[in-house]
C-alpha cells in the first residue's frame, strides 16, 4: 500500500521554467529524501531531511531546492530547469536519519524540451 | 565510502526457472545491505533487507539473499520465478551513520514463457 505520494507523475516543460515536485508521506516517519534517477537507471541521493533539518546536500546545481513545511512535507524546486535534469526524481522516508530502510513514492517523471 | 557493484546489467530467464542476482559490495565493517525492486513506471520497493545476524534473509515473493563478508556479496535468489517479477532489482548498502542508501546500477531481468 502507498504511503510515500508524489505529484505530479509527469512533467513536461521548456528550458528555462521553474517547476516545483510535491512528495508528502504518511508513515509517521522523521526522515525525508529525494533521490535522482537517470534514463540509464542510475539512483543518486540529492537531498536528506530528518524532522524539517537539512542533513545532507549532495552535490547539486545550486538550482534545486528542497522545501518543507513539516516532517511529512518534502518538496522539490528547480528554479531555472536545464535538459539535463530530464529525469525521474524519486521522494522516500525513513523512521530517522539512523534507520536505512527506504519507502519510495512512485516517483516524478521530468522532461525538459 | 561505501559502494555496490551489479555485475549483471541485464538477465533473462524462463518462467519457472530459477534465479540469481549478483551483488558485490565495497565497506569497511558490517553493512547493511538491501534489495529494492522497481516495476515499469513505479518507484522501488523493499524485497529484503540484512543487518547483522542470520546470514540467509528471507523477502516477500520468494525471494531471499544470502551475506557472505567473506566474498563481500549479497546475491538475490529466487527459486521459480514468474513473469511478474520481470522488473529492475537493485541492491543497496548502507552502514548506521550514513545517511539514505547507496545503490547499484540495477539488473534488468526478463521473464519470458
Amino acid at each position: 500500500e502507498t504511503a510515500v505520494f508524489q505529484t505530479p507523475n509527469y512533467h513536461v516543460t521548456q528550458v528555462g521554467n521553474e517547476v516545483s515536485f510535491n512528495c508528502k508521506q504518511t508513515l509517521g516517519h522523521d526522515t525525508m529524501y529525494w533521490y535522482k534517477q537517470d534514463s540509464k537507471k542510475l539512483l543518486k541521493i540529492m537531498f536528506s531531511y530528518n524532522n524539517k533539518q537539512l542533513i545532507v546536500n549532495e552535490t547539486v546545481p545550486r538550482r534545486f531546492s528542497p522545501q518543507s513545511s513539516d516532517k511529512a512535507h518534502l518538496n522539490l524546486r528547480i528554479k531555472s530547469v536545464e535538459p539535463e535534469d530530464s529525469a525521474v526524481y524519486l521522494c522516500a522516508s525513513s523512521w530517522d536519519s539512523s534507520q536505512n530502510t527506504l519507502y519510495f513514492g512512485a516517483g516524478t517523471r521530468l522532461s525538459v524540451l | 565510502a561505501q559502494s555496490v557493484t551489479q555485475p549483471d546489467a541485464r538477465v533473462t530467464v524462463s518462467e519457472g526457472a530459477s534465479l540469481q542476482l549478483r551483488c558485490k559490495y565495497s565497506y569497511f565493517g558490517t553493512p547493511y545491505l538491501f534489495w529494492y525492486v522497481q516495476y515499469p513506471r513505479q518507484g522501488l520497493q523493499l524485497l529484503l533487507k540484512y543487518y547483522p545476524g542470520d546470514p540467509v534473509v528471507q523477502g516477500v515473493n520468494g525471494f531471499e539473499a544470502e551475506f557472505s563478508k567473506s566474498n563481500s556479496s549479497f546475491h538475490l535468489r529466487k527459486a521459480s520465478v514468474h513473469w511478474s517479477d520481470w522488473a529492475v532489482y537493485f541492491c543497496a548498502v548502507s552502514d548506521n551513520y550514513a545517511q539514505g542508501l547507496t545503490f547499484g546500477l540495477g539488473t534488468r531481468v526478463s521473464v519470458f514463457p
